[in-house]
């Protein structure tokens, strides 16, 4: 069963307006991280964000925050005021703490940011 | 502080063919993990060393395998090559389990 679900194949967005990245997961641990990742064209992987279960308030990181709601186990990905440069792959991780912390990743988003 | 490096980052490789893939974490990060990406299966990941253990590993063939130095250095293997095994391959280092994961740049592999 798949544990992290991105929805969104592929979203187009003007520039300056804020982006959405939906992101779900399936887990029966009450401890577990979720990340989100962005990879430009180059290849590398580029850490933004991370959210703990147990954190209580919404991970912040400069223009990216994520909204974080525990019943509907959900960890969408905000970005404000978008940017060109925000064109990108996106991916949302999940690490389940009662299986070693091994970390799984979501099929990914790609944004493409319009001028 | 330096980032992951990955060595080589292109390779061409031929069918039947054996390939070694090197990666240098972030010092001071004791785990390492390797990850496959293809378009068509997306990010996979294949194994996880930790202070020189495999702690995981994913669901790929023995012609898979990984280890990991007493420096936290790793290298990832690759026997009898096939066309499928085409992909980038991504290293990523972290402190501890319950740390932020960093990536390397990735070699992409290219199987002929």
């Amino acid at each position: 069963a798949q544990k992290i679900t991105q929805t969104q194949p592929g979203m187009f967005v003007q520039e300056k307006e804020a982006v959405t990245l939906d992101c779900t997961y399936d887990t029966s641990d009450q401890s577990y991280g979720l990340f989100w990742y962005k990879q430009p064209s180059s290849g590398e992987m580029i850490f933004l964000i991370y959210q703990g279960s147990y954190d209580e308030q919404n991970a912040t990181e400069g223009r990216y925050s994520l909204n974080f709601q525990k019943a509907r186990k959900s960890a969408n990905l905000v970005i404000s005021a978008s940017q060109l440069g925000d064109s990108a792959m996106y991916f949302c991780a999940m690490r389940e703490m009662n299986r070693d912390d091994k970390i799984i990743f979501g099929k990914g988003t790609r944004l493409h940011i319009l001028p | 502080k330096a980032g992951v490096t990955q060595t080589p980052r292109y390779l061409i490789k031929t069918r039947g063919q054996q390939v070694t893939l090197s990666c240098s974490p972030i010092s001071g990060h004791r785990s390492v993990s390797w990850y496959q990406q293809t378009p068509g299966q997306g990010l996979q990941f294949l194994f996880e060393y930790f202070s020189e253990t495999q702690r995981n590993k994913g669901n790929f063939p023995g012609r898979f395998s990984g280890r990991q130095f007493s420096n936290s250095r790793s290298e990832m293997n690759v026997s009898t090559l096939e066309l499928g095994d085409s992909a980038l391959y991504l290293c990523a280092s972290r402190r501890g389990g319950r740390d932020t994961q960093y990536f390397g740049p990735g070699t992409r592999l290219t199987v002929l």
